[in-house]
């Protein structure tokens, strides 16, 4: 069955520092993946996505992933981080469920930013 | 992209009663899905409603307990039922566009006392 995973619960960076967050992969097929981030006492916004083609996506905020097939992974990178990325992101991965489109999350990584 | 709203933000409400949460899109969509998350977990998929037909319901939820309305491409809503503690969560709906991708709304924050 398919499945996404998030290995860190937590993870604290100062700020300025860079940042991976870590997201694994269990599919049989090729993976729609994609991240999103849940700011405090809002909804989630997606960052980014990967359907096909170039392995390395950009998206926004300054944040890109990389999707690595011989890993399953689909890790999501910022190379500065700023105090204002400190929220809740998730992966997520797009599988085809009966009739309808569907995404599974994983479990989520809170990330701290200290000054 | 699309801009979803909910209605409400969030409530208080006592245990038995039941809440009809509104999810508003500016612009027609064919799948909406209705997702909850509980405190400090993922999302986890209630059901999938696509206007015109009957919703589909996830593992674990049914309709007696989780009633969705899809009247029209722009609007639906979701009721929690005869609400104990365990409901309180946060509840959200999303669009669905090409390829798997889906938009999220601002979430209605539930709590039942």
């Amino acid at each position: 069955a398919q499945s996404v995973t998030q290995p860190d619960i937590h993870i604290t960076v100062s700020e300025g520092a860079s940042l991976e967050l870590r997201c694994n992969y269990s599919y049989g097929a090729t993976p729609y993946l994609f991240w999103y981030v849940q700011s405090p006492g809002q909804g989630l916004q997606l960052l980014l996505k990967y359907f096909s083609g170039d392995t390395l996506v950009q998206g926004i905020k300054g944040f890109e992933a990389e999707f690595k097939r011989s890993q399953s992974s689909f890790n999501l990178r910022k190379p500065s981080v700023h105090w204002s990325d400190a929220a809740e992101y998730f992966c997520a991965f797009g599988y085809s469920g009966g009739s309808n489109y569907k995404l599974t999350f994983g479990k989520g990584t809170l990330l701290t930013v200290n000054p | 992209s699309a801009v979803i709203s909910q209605k409400p933000s969030r409530d208080i409400c006592q245990r038995g009663t039941s809440l009809t949460i509104q999810c508003q899109v500016d612009s027609q969509v064919t799948m909406m899905f209705w997702y909850r998350q509980q405190p400090g977990q993922s999302l986890t998929l209630i059901a999938t409603a696509n206007q015109g037909s009957e919703a589909t319901y996830e593992s674990g939820f049914v309709i007696d307990k989780f009633p969705i309305s899809r009247p029209n491409l722009t609007f639906s809503t979701l009721t929690v039922s005869n609400m104990s503690p365990e409901d309180s969560s946060i509840y959200l709906c999303s669009v669905g566009r090409t390829l798997y991708e889906q938009y999220f709304g601002p979430g209605t924050r539930l709590t039942v006392t």
